[in-house]
C-alpha cells in the first residue's frame, strides 16, 4: 500500500524567507500527489496536485512542487513565505483513479517569524 | 454554491457511549469519505461512500460505521467508544468517487472521549 513520510515535524521561517517542506512517497505504481493545508478551525484544503505532465506543478497562494520520482519525492516550496502561510502542510498519496484510501503524512507545522 | 458542513463542532462523550457525527456534502457532490486526523497526526482514512454504498474502507473495526442519505449527507456512527477515538473526524466530498483532485473538505468534528 501506498505511504507518505514528511521528515520534517516542525519548521520555523522568517517572513519573506524562501520556503521547502519535504515529502517522500511510497508507492508502486505511478502516484497521485497532493499538498493539502490545514489551519486551526478549518479543513484541509488542496494546494497542489500532480498525476502526470509536467514535474513541476504549480498551485494556489504561490506555491509550486516538483515530483522527482528518482527520489521518491515531491517537495513543496515557496520563494517568499507571507505571515498567513503558518499552517499545518500535509503531503497525501493516493491510488488513480480510485480516491478511496487517500494517505496522508503526519504533517509539518509551519511557524513564520517576523 | 454551498461547501462541506459538519456537525457539531464538539463533542465531548464518555467510554463506551455512542456518537453519531454528520455531514453536508457540497452540493452537486455524490462521494464522501470520512477521516479521522489524531492530534498530531495526518488524517486516515475510515470509509467513503458513493451513491449510498460503502465503496471502500480503511482499517478501522466494524464499530465505525456510516450512511449515506439520498441527497448525499452522511453519518459517521461510533460505538463502544474507546479513549483512542478522540480525534478529529474530517468528512470531504467529491462529485465522484474517481475524482480525488476535487475532494473538498469540511472543517471537522472534534470529538473528546474521556
Amino acid at each position: 500500500a501506498q505511504s507518505v513520510t514528511q521528515p520534517d515535524i516542525h519548521i520555523t521561517v522568517s517572513e519573506g524567507a524562501s520556503l521547502e517542506l519535504r515529502c517522500n512517497y511510497s508507492y508502486g505504481a505511478t502516484p497521485y500527489l497532493f499538498w493539502y493545508v490545514q489551519s486551526p478551525g478549518q479543513g484541509l484544503q488542496l494546494l497542489l496536485k500532480y498525476f502526470s505532465g509536467d514535474t513541476l506543478v504549480q498551485g494556489i497562494k504561490g506555491f509550486e512542487a516538483e515530483f522527482k520520482r528518482s527520489q521518491s519525492s515531491f517537495n513543496l516550496r515557496k520563494p517568499s513565505v507571507h505571515w498567513s502561510d503558518a499552517a499545518e502542510y500535509f503531503c497525501a498519496v493516493a491510488a488513480y483513479p480510485n480516491n478511496n484510501d487517500m494517505r496522508f503524512g503526519a504533517g509539518t507545522r509551519l511557524t513564520v517569524k517576523p | 454554491e454551498t461547501g462541506v458542513t459538519q456537525s457539531p463542532t464538539h463533542l465531548i462523550k464518555t467510554r463506551g457511549q455512542q456518537v453519531t457525527l454528520r455531514c453536508s456534502s457540497q452540493s452537486g457532490h455524490n462521494t464522501v469519505s470520512w477521516y479521522q486526523q489524531a492530534l498530531g497526526q495526518g488524517p486516515q482514512f475510515i470509509f467513503q461512500y458513493y451513491r449510498e454504498e460503502e465503496n471502500g474502507r480503511g482499517n478501522f473495526p466494524p464499530r465505525f460505521s456510516g450512511l449515506q442519505f439520498p441527497n448525499y449527507s452522511s453519518e459517521l456512527n461510533v460505538n463502544a467508544l474507546e479513549l483512542d477515538d478522540s480525534a478529529l473526524y474530517l468528512c470531504a466530498s467529491s462529485p465522484s468517487a474517481g475524482d480525488t483532485d476535487t475532494q473538498y473538505f469540511g472543517p471537522g468534528t472534534r470529538l473528546t472521549v474521556l
